[in-house]
């Protein structure tokens, strides 16, 4: 089983428009980190948001927010009035603390999210 | 940007011949991670270096090695190349157990 499971390969959507983007994962670690990056087309991996498993609360940064729930192990990002510029490939990552010591992060296959004008 | 550096940006290489890649942190984090991103896949862990000390190590053969320096940078060694390698290969600074920061990745392609 994976990880890290985000189902959606390819979202494509129209300007302003909203849009989720799902990620689901698995850990039997009662201390973890979740994050979301976002992939442009140039490559590098853009840092968005990082929650430790202790805080729930919901966060919003601009257009962006991101749903916490540990009751159904989903960290689900939302951008609001979507723009052309959002256009990337979104991934999910769950750290957990490996064998040698350190938190190591484990990546979703990504979505890809297109935004059309 | 994040003020991590890789190099070279694009490499081509031959099955079997020896790649080295190399990455500068950030200023201030002590830990470097490698990844490699097949295409359309998510990054997987290769292994991770903290104060010159590999602590963490993904499902990759031996003959994926590395190496930290004392100003952190780091190098990623890529013996007997094989086809399979051919991916992008991304590598991250962070304080250590913190947000990791990636670099703009080198592009290797293996023929």
């Amino acid at each position: 089983a994976q990880k890290v499971t985000q189902a959606q390969t390819e979202i494509s959507v129209v300007e302003k428009e909203d849009v989720t983007l799902d990620c689901v994962y698995e850990t039997r670690d009662t201390t973890y980190y979740l994050f979301w990056y976002k992939q442009p087309p140039s490559g590098e991996l853009v840092f968005l948001i990082r929650r430790n498993s202790f805080d729930e609360q919901n966060e919003i940064s601009g257009r962006y927010s991101w749903n916490f729930q540990k009751s159904t192990s989903s960290f689900n990002f939302t951008i609001t009035a979507s723009q052309v510029v959002d256009s990337a490939v979104y991934f999910c990552a769950l750290s957990e603390r490996g064998t040698g010591g350190s938190y190591i992060p484990t990546f979703g296959r990504g979505t890809s999210l297109i935004v059309h004008p | 940007e994040t003020g991590v550096t890789q190099s070279p940006t694009h490499l081509i290489k031959t099955r079997g011949q020896q790649v080295t890649l190399r990455c500068s942190s950030q200023s201030g984090h002590n830990t470097v991670s490698w990844y490699q991103q097949a295409l359309g896949q998510g990054p997987q862990f290769i292994f991770q270096y903290y104060r010159e000390e590999e602590n963490g190590r993904g499902n990759f053969p031996p003959r994926f090695s590395g190496l930290q320096f004392p100003n952190y940078s780091s190098e990623l060694n890529v013996n007997a190349l094989e086809l399979d390698d051919s991916a992008l290969y991304l590598c991250a600074s962070s304080p250590a157990d913190d947000t990791q920061y990636f670099g703009p990745g080198t592009r290797l392609t293996v023929l």
